[in-house]
């Protein structure tokens, strides 16, 4: 079993729509959690980081954690274009190990 | 605020030979972390470099080894190179050690033939 989880998709959307991004965890002693997007050729970015149960927003992105289900999301509000990359899941626990998932590719469609 | 940056951008080497990698952290970080990233897959943990010492190391074999220096930038060294070493090499500083918050570098792409 994967530490982390993801569905590589491609996951579509139209321009405007919100984009649903998930992911799973197997370690129960992860703490923090975090989202990366990738560009093809390019390095992951950070774009958001979560350690408590509940939501988190930022701009268009809000993320959500829940531990109990081990369980974290993205979401993507008014998608556009440019959106258009690679989400990679990420999670750690007490060390210094941060485990990513796959990652999920997500299409935004004009 | 300088970024992270890494050196070279692309290298080519053969099977056997042996490579050093460059990465030099973001501007008041002290603890740099190496990914390796193959096509279609998410990044791998080799190790994480906390105050010049080792802090932390993935399921990677001693041929691939680090430094970290005294201005917090950081060395990654492959030795004996196999073809499945071919990758994306990520660089990732953070402040503090352990699992804050990463901020990549550009990459090394490593081609091994």
């Amino acid at each position: 079993q994967k530490e982390v989880e993801q569905n590589s998709g491609p996951l579509s959307v139209p321009e405007g729509a919100i984009a649903s991004l998930n992911c799973t965890y197997s370690d129960r002693g992860s703490q923090s959690f975090f989202w990366y997007r990738q560009y093809s050729g390019k390095s992951p970015e950070l774009i958001m980081s979560i350690y408590s149960n509940g939501d988190k927003e930022d701009g268009r992105f809000t993320a959500q954690l829940n531990k109990a289900s081990q369980y974290v999301s993205l979401l993507i509000r008014d998608s556009q274009p440019s959106d258009s990359a690679t989400y990679l899941c990420a999670g750690a626990g007490g060390y210094q190990k941060v485990t990513f998932g796959t990652g999920t590719k997500l299409q935004v469609i004009p | 605020e300088t970024g992270v940056t890494q050196s070279p951008t692309h290298l080519i080497k053969t099977r056997g030979q042996q490579v050093t990698l460059r990465c030099s952290s973001q501007s008041g970080h002290n603890t740099v972390s190496w990914y390796q990233q193959a096509l279609g897959q998410g990044p791998q943990f080799i190790f994480q470099y906390y105050r010049e010492e080792e802090n932390g190391r993935g399921n990677f074999p001693p041929r691939f080894s680090g430094l970290q220096f005294p201005n917090y930038s950081s060395e990654l060294n492959v030795n004996a190179l196999e073809l499945d070493d071919s990758a994306l090499y990520l660089c990732a500083s953070s402040s503090s050690g352990g699992a804050n918050e990463q901020y990549f570098g550009p990459g090394t792409r490593l081609t091994v033939t």
